[in-house]
């Protein structure tokens, strides 16, 4: 069983592009998380989402941020006209429920974006 | 708030015992977590409590949990150099839809 599988692995970007980070959930898992690590930090919260709704953005920056997890494919996180303050490894983590029970978060690798 | 704060490093000798410290602000914590992270790698769940237990034990590791203080920790007995990494402890908290909070991690090293 194949784990949270994230691509790409290391992204690098200059400010003003488009960055499109998937993720691509345990088998059977139907929740996403992402979650943000800036440099010598701990991880922040940014969205949850289900098959085709978000449930939880409160964590995304209000602007040039979106995520969606659409009813084939990846989740993807899109971080449009990127800016070097957008460096940072972002993770998914995918259970198979969500809110309302307690189901363990498994981790990605994590997707490391540098913005030259 | 949904402060959790931790102690940046920490330094043992091979075979000794670690001891991380977590301390967490939400009295609504329904879940807490310790994680571990390697250099350039994701998140791997060690263990977790729920928060009306006061210990957990799973092999090497033992967490205890204070709720009055709002305090915990993870032992690690017998610390190998293996065990040299970030480690995370998070909180889900009851309504908060199962996101994580985490702290800001401790960095173990284990010295020969």
């Amino acid at each position: 069983n194949a784990g949270v599988m994230q691509n790409p692995r290391h992204l690098v970007r200059r400010r003003g592009q488009e960055a499109r980070l998937r993720c691509s959930p345990m088998k059977g898992h139907s929740h996403v998380y992402w979650y943000r690590q800036l440099p010598e930090e701990g991880l922040k919260f940014m969205v949850y989402l289900q098959k085709e709704n978000i449930i939880d953005e409160s964590g995304m920056p209000k602007e040039r941020f979106s995520a969606e997890f659409p009813k084939e494919g990846p989740s993807i996180l899109r971080i449009q006209q990127v800016v070097r303050g957008d460096s940072a490894a972002y993770f998914c983590a995918s259970s198979p429920q969500g809110a309302g029970t307690q189901e363990t978060q498994y981790f990605g690798p994590g997707t490391r974006l540098l913005v030259l | 708030g949904e402060d959790v704060e931790q102690s940046l490093f920490l330094s043992v000798r091979e075979g000794d015992s670690s001891v991380i410290n977590c301390t967490y602000t939400d009295s609504s914590s329904t879940y807490l977590y310790w994680y571990k992270q390697e250099p350039g790698a994701g998140l791997q769940l060690l263990t977790y409590i729920f928060s009306n237990m006061d210990m957990k034990q799973d092999q090497r590791l033992t967490v205890l949990l204070n709720k009055k203080d709002k305090h915990l920790s993870l032992r690690i007995a017998d610390t190998q150099t293996g065990d040299s990494a970030i480690y995370f402890c998070a909180e889900s908290l009851m309504g908060g839809g199962n996101k994580l909070t985490f702290g800001t991690g401790t960095q173990l090293k284990v010295e020969l």
